[in-house]
C-alpha cells in the first residue's frame, strides 16, 4: 500500500522568511516516483519536480529545494527567502513502478505575509 | 497552449440530477484520469485510461461512469448526483507511460461541483 503524509496542514511565514514542507511515503517498491505539485489560489495543479526512487542527489531550481532522504522515507521541500506568491497549497505525491495512479498527500497550506 | 482543458468549470446539481464532464487535451497523451479533490484528503483517483476504448476503475469509482471514445477526451458522467459528490474534479494526461515510469501528469484546471 501506499502512502504519503504531509504532517503540516498549515504554515505561515512573513515574506523572506524560508519555509520547508515535510513530506514522508511509505511503499515497499524500490522503483518508485516522488513529485511536488504546487496548486495556488487560481486552483491549477503545476508540476514542481519529479524525483526516482535512485537518485538521492539533492536538488535546486531557483529558490526551490528538495532534500531526498532514502533512510527516512522523506523527501522535502524548501523555498528559500519566500515571496507572497509563493502563497498555495503544495502537494507531495508517490507512484510506484507499476501503478497508473499518483497517490497525494494531503497538502500543506503555505500562507506569505507581506 | 491549451493542454488539458475541462469544461464546465463550475456547476451546481440537484440530488438525483446527471451530468457529464468534459476533458479534453491536446497533447496527443495516451493516458488520461480523473481525480476528486476533497478537503484535507488530497488528490484520489477516480477512473483512469490507458487508451483510447479503454478504462479502469481507481480508487473511488463507486457513482461515477467514464467514457473514452475519443484519444483527446476523457468524459467523466455522474449519474445520479448526491451530496457526497460534491468536491473539485481534475483531469489529467500524461504521455506514453504510467507515472510510475516517471511521466510527468499534467492536470487541467479543476471543476468546482457542488450537489445540493
Amino acid at each position: 500500500a501506499q502512502k504519503v503524509t504531509q504532517a503540516q496542514t498549515e504554515i505561515s511565514v512573513v515574506e523572506k522568511e524560508d519555509v520547508t514542507l515535510d513530506c514522508v511515503y511509505e511503499t515497499r517498491d524500490t522503483t518508485y516516483y516522488l513529485f511536488w505539485y504546487k496548486q495556488p489560489p487560481s486552483g491549477e495543479l503545476v508540476f514542481l519536480i519529479r524525483r526516482n526512487s535512485f537518485d538521492e542527489q539533492n536538488e535546486i531550481s531557483g529558490r526551490y529545494s528538495w532534500n531526498f532522504q532514502k533512510s527516512t522515507s522523506s523527501f522535502n521541500f524548501t523555498i528559500t527567502a519566500s515571496q507572497v506568491v509563493d502563497s498555495a497549497v503544495y502537494f507531495c505525491a508517490l507512484s510506484e513502478a507499476n501503478d497508473y495512479k499518483l497517490s497525494f498527500g494531503a497538502g500543506t497550506t503555505v500562507t506569505v505575509r507581506a | 497552449n491549451a493542454g488539458v482543458t475541462q469544461t464546465p468549470k463550475f456547476r451546481v446539481l440537484k440530488t438525483g440530477q446527471s451530468m457529464t464532464l468534459l476533458c479534453a487535451q491536446d497533447m496527443n497523451h495516451e493516458y488520461m484520469y480523473w481525480y476528486r479533490q476533497d478537503p484535507g484528503m488530497g488528490l484520489r483517483l477516480i477512473h483512469y485510461s490507458v487508451g483510447e476504448g479503454t478504462t479502469a476503475k481507481g480508487e473511488v469509482p463507486d457513482g461515477y461512469n467514464v467514457s473514452r471514445l475519443k484519444k483527446q477526451n476523457f468524459l467523466l458522467g455522474l449519474e445520479s448526483a448526491a451530496p457526497s459528490q460534491t468536491s473539485v474534479y481534475f483531469c489529467a494526461s500524461s504521455s506514453s507511460d504510467r507515472p510510475g515510469k516517471g511521466n510527468t501528469i499534467y492536470f487541467g484546471e479543476g471543476s468546482w461541483l457542488t450537489v445540493v
